[in-house]
C-alpha cells in the first residue's frame, strides 16, 4: 500500500515569513494529493489539493507543488499569520483509491 | 454546502455499554467513510461505504459495527469497547469512492471516551 512521509514534524516561523512542508509517497500510481489543516479540537479541513496532471497550484497565500518523477509534493505558505498555526497533514490517494495521511506537521506562527 | 454532520459531539460510555455514532450528509455523495483519530496522530481509515454497500473494512475489530441505512446516513455501532478505543471518530464523504479526484469532506467528529 501507499506510504507517505512528512517533514518536518514541527515548524516554528515568525509572522510574515514563509513555511514549507514536504511529503514523499511510495505508490507511483497515486494521483491525488490533498492537504488538510487541523486546528486543536477541530476537524481536518481541506485547504488545497493537486492532481497528478498538474505540477503546481496556488490559492492566495497557499501553494502546492508536485514532482511525480521524484514522488514528492510540498505545501508552501507565504506571509504567515498567527491563524495559520495548526497541524497540517499531507495525503496521497493510493492505487486502491484510499487516502493515506502523512504523520502531520505542527506549525507555530509567532507574532 | 459541504456539510457532514455528526452526532453526538461527545460521548462517554462504559465498557459494557452499547452506543451509536451518527453521520449525515446531503451533498448527494455516494461514498461515506469512518476514520479514527488519536491525539497528535493522522486520521486512520476504518470503513468505506460506496453506494450504501460496505466496500472496505480495514480489519477493524467487530466491536465496531458500521451501518449505512441510506445514501445520506452512516452509523457506527459501538459495543464492548476498550479504553484504548477512546479517540475522535470522524465521518467523511465524497462524490464517489476512491480519493482519486474525489475530494473527501470531514464532519466535525465525535469525541469518544471509554471508561
Amino acid at each position: 500500500g501507499e506510504n507517505v512521509e512528512q517533514h518536518p514534524s514541527t515548524l516554528s516561523v515568525q509572522e510574515g515569513d514563509s513555511a514549507v512542508i514536504k511529503c514523499t509517497y511510495s505508490d507511483s500510481a497515486s494521483n491525488y494529493f490533498p492537504w488538510y489543516k487541523q486546528e486543536l479540537g477541530k476537524r481536518p479541513q481541506l485547504i488545497i489539493d493537486i492532481r497528478s496532471n498538474v505540477g503546481e497550484k496556488k490559492d492566495q497565500r497557499i501553494a502546492v507543488t508536485l514532482n511525480k518523477t521524484a514522488k514528492h509534493f510540498s505545501l508552501h505558505i507565504t506571509e504567515t499569520q498567527p491563524e495559520d498555526s495548526a497541524v497540517y497533514f499531507c495525503a496521497a490517494s493510493d492505487s486502491w483509491g484510499k487516502l493515506q495521511f502523512g504523520a502531520g506537521t505542527q506549525v507555530v506562527v509567532t507574532p | 454546502d459541504t456539510e457532514v454532520t455528526q452526532t453526538p459531539k461527545h460521548l462517554v460510555m462504559g465498557m459494557t455499554n452499547k452506543k451509536s455514532l451518527k453521520c449525515e450528509q446531503h451533498m448527494g455523495h455516494r461514498a461515506m467513510y469512518w476514520y479514527k483519530q488519536k491525539a497528535k496522530k493522522p486520521p486512520e481509515l476504518m470503513f468505506v461505504y460506496s453506494y450504501e454497500k460496505l466496500s472496505i473494512n480495514e480489519s477493524v475489530p467487530s466491536r465496531f459495527s458500521p451501518e449505512c441505512p441510506n445514501s445520506s446516513l452512516l452509523n457506527l455501532h459501538l459495543h464492548a469497547l476498550q479504553p484504548e478505543d477512546s479517540a475522535l471518530y470522524l465521518c467523511a464523504s465524497s462524490q464517489g469512492q476512491g480519493a482519486s479526484g474525489n475530494t473527501i469532506y470531514f464532519g466535525e467528529g465525535s469525541w469518544l471516551t471509554v471508561v
